[in-house]
């Protein structure tokens, strides 16, 4: 069966540059969750779409944008990158956001800034 | 506030011995608990939903919402058990349905 795909899986950044991560969710799902997990630590909710339009906002940073597109897949784009952004970044899915609806994740684009 | 905790960063047993790792929320409403695996930095995997009351390789968790405890139980545990655990808990209500976890806790099955 189909799973969410990032892309890419590994990135390696400089400090200051810019990222753009991706993710692909499920077919006919329509809503996407991106999670940040620093080393050692538990995932972060930074920011979710439902529809295209953008339904919840965690911490995220303002360096930090994201969209869904047409399609429904999803970008997160990285500004002014910090070596505390490393971390592995999760996204979700799930067809709608109510009760019930099950996430899956995808296996993460891990991002390292030097 | 919503919060998951989960006591435990470590928890140690041997193969064959039963497994209880805790959790405990705080929710104004009515929650929607999960318990994830994580093995070896892959990605999160669902373990257990309460709403649906399965038992995944072995594994259980019933939601007592008398002392806001959703455990999760393994009365054998094997080796391979060994991973990451996380608790979550999801708000639900309008459009917001991401999950808050815990802060995770390392199962390590000695032989």
């Amino acid at each position: 069966a189909a799973g969410v795909i990032q892309s890419p899986r590994h990135l390696i950044k400089e400090k200051r540059e810019t990222a753009t991560l991706k993710c692909y969710p499920i077919p006919r799902h329509d809503t996407v969750y991106w999670y940040q997990q620093g080393p050692g630590q538990d995932p972060q909710f930074l920011i979710s779409f439902y529809e295209k339009m953008q339904s919840d906002k965690g911490s995220i940073p303002d360096r930090f944008s994201a969209q869904q597109f047409s399609d429904y897949h999803s970008e997160l784009n990285m500004s002014s990158l910090e070596l505390g952004d490393s971390a592995l970044y999760f996204c979700a899915s799930s067809q709608g956001t109510g009760s019930g609806y099950g996430y899956t994740f995808g296996s993460g684009t891990r991002l390292t800034v030097v | 506030a919503q919060r998951v905790t989960q006591p435990e960063k470590l928890l140690s047993v041997f193969k064959g011995a039963p497994v209880e790792l805790k959790c405990n929320y705080s929710y104004s409403g009515s929650p929607e608990l999960f318990w994830y695996v994580q093995y070896s930095r892959q990605r999160l995997q669902l373990l257990l939903r309460h709403i649906s009351r399965e038992s995944i390789k072995g594994f259980t968790a019933d939601l007592n919402k008398g002392e806001t405890s959703f455990h999760l139980k393994k009365p054998f545990a094997q080796e391979e058990d060994s991973a990451m655990y996380y608790c979550a808990l999801r708000r639900y209500g309008g459009s917001q349905g991401n999950l808050i976890f815990g802060k995770g806790t390392k199962l390590s099955v000695k032989p």
